[in-house]
């Protein structure tokens, strides 16, 4: 089984709708991410967490927002969903301090109509 | 403003040639510098990194190569297999977060 698993895979939605993406994972990592991902951009930081308690603003935060709802399990919402979110995001984890390899789930892909 | 500066965008190697990616930065409290590599469909997995403290890392046939001074490092990929055409991305890192480069598309020719 695989340790980050994204659901859905993909998705696609109309531009107003609500939509939830979710992570979660079995390696018993505190810290857990949320990237998102465009062509010739890389990868973006939307918002991080380095444990249960803990959310932080990434780069590119306006428009999400995560809810971290145990050590394992951690959401990413876009309220309102526009077109230009359309992407692929990528959600990852990561045990911390020395540990620094962070490992990533295989990616929703979003389009936004 | 992207902090960590990542190049060429595609690049295409023969087989068994040396396939060279660059990255640069600008932040000199970034404190470590992975490698991701990323198949089709899949999420960046770690391949490689290093830390300021040092000036080369070698793995199998990857090697990075880190220049503190000039604030640049580079992925170097000996003997170039079709196995490696991948999307790479250079990162670095700060405050427990990664910033990461824009990506390279590699395609290896047989």
């Amino acid at each position: 089984d695989a340790d980050v698993t994204q659901t859905p895979r993909n998705r696609i939605t109309k531009t107003g709708k609500r939509i939830m993406l979710e992570c979660s994972q079995t390696k018993g990592h505190d810290r857990m991410y949320w990237y998102r991902q465009d062509p010739g951009l890389g990868l973006r930081l939307i918002y991080y967490s380095f444990d249960v308690k803990d959310i932080n603003k990434g780069e590119i935060s306006d428009g999400y927002s995560v809810s971290r709802q145990a050590q394992a399990k951690f959401s990413l919402s876009l309220e309102s969903a526009i077109p230009n979110q359309t992407a692929l995001y990528f959600c990852a984890t990561s045990r911390g301090q020395a540990q620094e390899t962070q490992y990533f789930g295989p990616g929703t892909r979003l389009l936004v109509l | 403003q992207q902090q960590v500066k990542q190049s060429p965008q595609s690049l295409i190697v023969q087989k068994g040639g040396i396939s060279i990616i660059n990255c640069a930065y600008e932040n000199t409290a970034f404190d470590y510098f992975p490698w991701y590599q990323q198949f089709p469909g899949k999420g960046p997995a770690l391949l490689i990194a290093i830390r300021p403290d040092v000036s080369e890392k070698k793995e199998g046939r990857f090697t990075i190569s880190f220049n503190k001074s000039a604030k640049q490092f580079s992925l170097h990929i000996m003997d170039s297999q079709p196995g490696d055409s991948a999307t790479y991305f250079c990162a670095a890192r700060q405050g427990g977060k990664l910033i990461f480069g824009q990506g390279t598309e590699l395609s290896v020719k047989p």
